[in-house]
């Protein structure tokens, strides 16, 4: 199975600051990665899609690259909406499985 | 608007067995793969199960494999997650998520049903 280490685990951030989390996949994944937002009590959001495609309706602070085995997820400037754990994920277009990375709660320094 | 609207939740002894359901709306149900997700209490994301838009591909989790079984009826735009021999490691909050064609990712997620598994 693929496994995924997000890094940080947890991220101390000021309003404006640029702020980056990394995403490492155990084997080749291609782009078959997303990023996802969740706020407590909420359900997930998705954010990026095929490791860069913005989802419609997101702020454009957010962007996403990398393929292979390593990617990043950027907040440009870090609004105070954007406090919340983020999560990637992982795709097996063949089995129809995948697999999220532990999280990375981003909290306010 | 789609919408997404898990049932069944509850709390329920060890070793005994629960269904899930997911109502759908909003969309074309029978051309979208459909995914189950859980959340334990303060712990992350973690898949459990996923069915093609004909049921013809299914996946599930190791944890789950044997336990759980997901299906869908596209005539009433309803995904469901019949899960059997529960343990309390099963006490999670259990999301139903719509596929995003061609991405591999969940572009709608509904609200979640709890379920509790304790004597």
């Amino acid at each position: 199975d693929i496994q995924m280490t997000q890094s940080p685990s947890t991220l101390s951030a000021s309003v404006g600051d640029r702020v980056t989390i990394t995403c490492r996949a155990s084997q080749s994944i291609s782009s078959w990665l997303a990023w996802y937002q969740q706020k407590p009590g909420k359900a997930p959001k998705l954010l990026i899609y095929k490791a860069s495609s913005l989802e419609s309706g997101v702020p454009s602070r957010f962007s996403g690259s990398g393929s292979g085995t390593e990617f990043t997820l950027t907040i440009s400037s870090l609004q105070p909406d954007d406090f919340a754990t983020y999560y990637c994920q992982q795709y097996n277009s063949y089995s129809l499985s995948t697999t999220f990375g532990q999280g990375t709660k981003v909290e306010i320094k | 608007e789609v919408q997404l609207v898990e049932s069944g939740g509850g709390l329920v002894q060890p070793g005994r067995s629960l269904r899930l359901s997911c109502a759908a709306s909003g969309f074309t149900f029978d051309d979208y793969a459909m995914h189950w997700v859980r959340q334990a209490p303060g712990k992350g994301l973690e898949w459990v199960s996923g069915i093609s838009w004909n049921s013809g591909s299914i996946g599930y989790a190791d944890s789950v494999k044997g336990r759980f079984t997901i299906s869908r009826d596209n005539a009433k735009n309803s995904l469901y997650l019949q899960m059997n021999s529960l343990r309390a490691e099963d006490t999670a909050l259990y999301y139903c998520a719509k596929d995003n064609i061609g991405s591999g990712s969940f572009d709608y997620w509904g609200q979640g049903t709890l379920v509790t598994v304790s004597s």
